[in-house]
């Protein structure tokens, strides 16, 4: 069965600074792994995916992500923060074969602070 | 805006009722899925209709069920409401890997 760990359910970082959301999955087959955006009373906005390939994948917003299988790690970064980023990150892993469903983490709930 | 379209936004029912949420998913994509976010269980997969069958099943209560229509369009019943099933309601539908979500609607159990 596969599952997702969010460390840190709140991360509060000051406009400019880096942001780093970590989550760690646990999968039987290689994963793919996904980071969703929830903004408040919205719906969840595609950040970026790892399906194959490079392990080092960029998303929208400035965002980024680096899958390393070693640590079953697939931390969010952000090298300056900006007001705008202020929203609920949702770490999730798929198993793939005929059924794509999500197993999402518990989320992080990301402040920017001016 | 992600293609996916919800209805209704909003629901507010009473205790023991049935309720049904609607979801088109993008122009294309045969496969639809339904997850529910609690404050408590968080982001919970529930079903997934691929092209009018169920292909997978979740943790989705005996009293819901859900169908996906010949136009691809899926609706999620839900029966006999307790408190507890209050939450968003998502829908998301895919063609492949990715999984593009509505806006959600909103269940409020009184």
């Amino acid at each position: 069965a596969q599952s997702v760990t969010q460390l840190g359910s709140h991360v509060s970082v000051s406009e400019g600074a880096l942001v780093l959301l970590r989550c760690n999955y646990s999968s039987s087959v290689p994963p793919y792994l996904f980071w969703y955006v929830q903004y408040p009373n919205q719906g969840l906005q595609l950040l970026l995916k790892y399906t194959t390939g490079a392990t080092l994948v960029k998303g929208i917003n400035g965002f980024e992500a680096e899958f390393k299988k070693s640590e079953t790690s697939f931390h969010l970064t952000k090298p300056s923060a900006h007001m705008s980023d202020a929203a609920e990150y949702f770490c999730a892993v798929s198993e793939g074969g005929s059924n794509y469903k999500l197993t999402f983490g518990k989320g992080t709930l990301l402040t920017v602070n001016p | 805006d992600s293609g996916v379209t919800q209805t209704p936004k909003h629901l507010i029912t009473a205790t023991g009722q049935r309720v049904t949420l609607r979801c088109s998913p993008r122009s294309g994509d045969l496969s639809v899925y339904w997850y529910q976010q609690s404050l408590d269980q968080g982001l919970q997969f529930l079903i997934q209709y691929y092209n009018g069958e169920e292909r997978a099943k979740g943790n989705i209560l005996e009293r819901f069920s859900a169908q996906q229509f010949p136009d691809l369009h899926s609706e999620l019943n839900l029966s006999s409401l307790e408190l507890g099933d209050s939450a968003l309601y998502f829908c998301a539908s895919s063609e492949g890997v990715i999984q593009y979500f509505g806006a959600g609607t909103r269940l409020s159990v009184l």
